[in-house]
């Protein structure tokens, strides 16, 4: 069975500090997708990216940044700088070679000015 | 990237119609398409897995009767709720794979939000 986790329900950050969002994950498959999607009130899901399971390298975009480690099954999202703009609600999702997306239960972020 | 179009974005119904979502992928074909539901302050959960000419697989506890899913060509995906009631207010999502044997790549439709009154 696939789950993904993500321990924090609610985050408030004030402006401009560091924000890490946790995600960790359990499949058994050895081929999967990793995903963080971003839906602002308006609801619709904004992709920020995919990861494979052989690729660890982790990834900076921007103000965005991506830890993949797959010895502790674990999928972290760090914004740099954070603004009221990244004010939403995070997901973390999981998804297998051709199946469907298990998400994580999401994590609302408040970025207060 | 590949765009999935879902359509309405929003609707409101009255208790006892029924509503049908359109979810088209328009510039890639697509077998399989998912539908997902989300509640208010939750996740989104797949209810049913509609593939290209075949009968759609539904998740535990989704009705089939009542969430029904036709998925006639290799563009479009419907997903009728029928009598609708209060308690189906949510936000359906849907997400078209590519048929392509290599790029199994999935994409979301921007979401259907639906308000039964």
């Amino acid at each position: 069975a696939q789950k993904v986790t993500q321990a924090q329900t609610e985050i408030s950050v004030v402006e401009k500090e560091d924000v890490t969002l946790d995600c960790v994950y359990e499949t058994r498959d050895t081929t999967y997708y990793l995903f963080w999607y971003k839906q602002p009130p308006s609801g619709e899901l904004v992709f920020l990216i995919r990861r494979n399971s052989f690729d660890e390298q982790n990834e900076i975009s921007g103000r965005y940044s991506w830890n993949f480690q797959k010895s502790t099954s674990s999928f972290n999202f760090t914004i740099t700088a954070s603004q009221v703009v990244d004010s939403a609600v995070y997901f973390c999702a999981l998804r297998n070679y051709g199946q469907n997306f298990v998400f994580g239960p999401g994590t609302r972020l408040s970025v207060l000015p | 990237g590949a765009v999935v179009s879902q359509h309405p974005s929003r609707v409101i119904c009255k208790s006892g119609t029924s509503v049908k979502i359109e979810c088209r992928s328009l510039d890639f074909q697509a077998t399989t398409m998912f539908w997902y539901r989300q509640f208010p302050k939750q996740s989104l959960m797949l209810m049913a897995t509609s593939n290209e000419g075949s009968k759609a697989t539904y998740e535990q506890g989704v009705e089939k009767d009542k969430f029904l899913i036709n998925h006639a060509s290799l563009t479009l995906s419907t997903l009728t709720v029928t009598s609708a009631h209060p308690e189906d207010s949510s936000f359906y999502i849907c997400s078209a794979k590519n048929r392509d044997p290599v790029n199994t790549e999935a994409f979301f439709g921007q979401g259907t939000r639906l308000t039964v009154v």
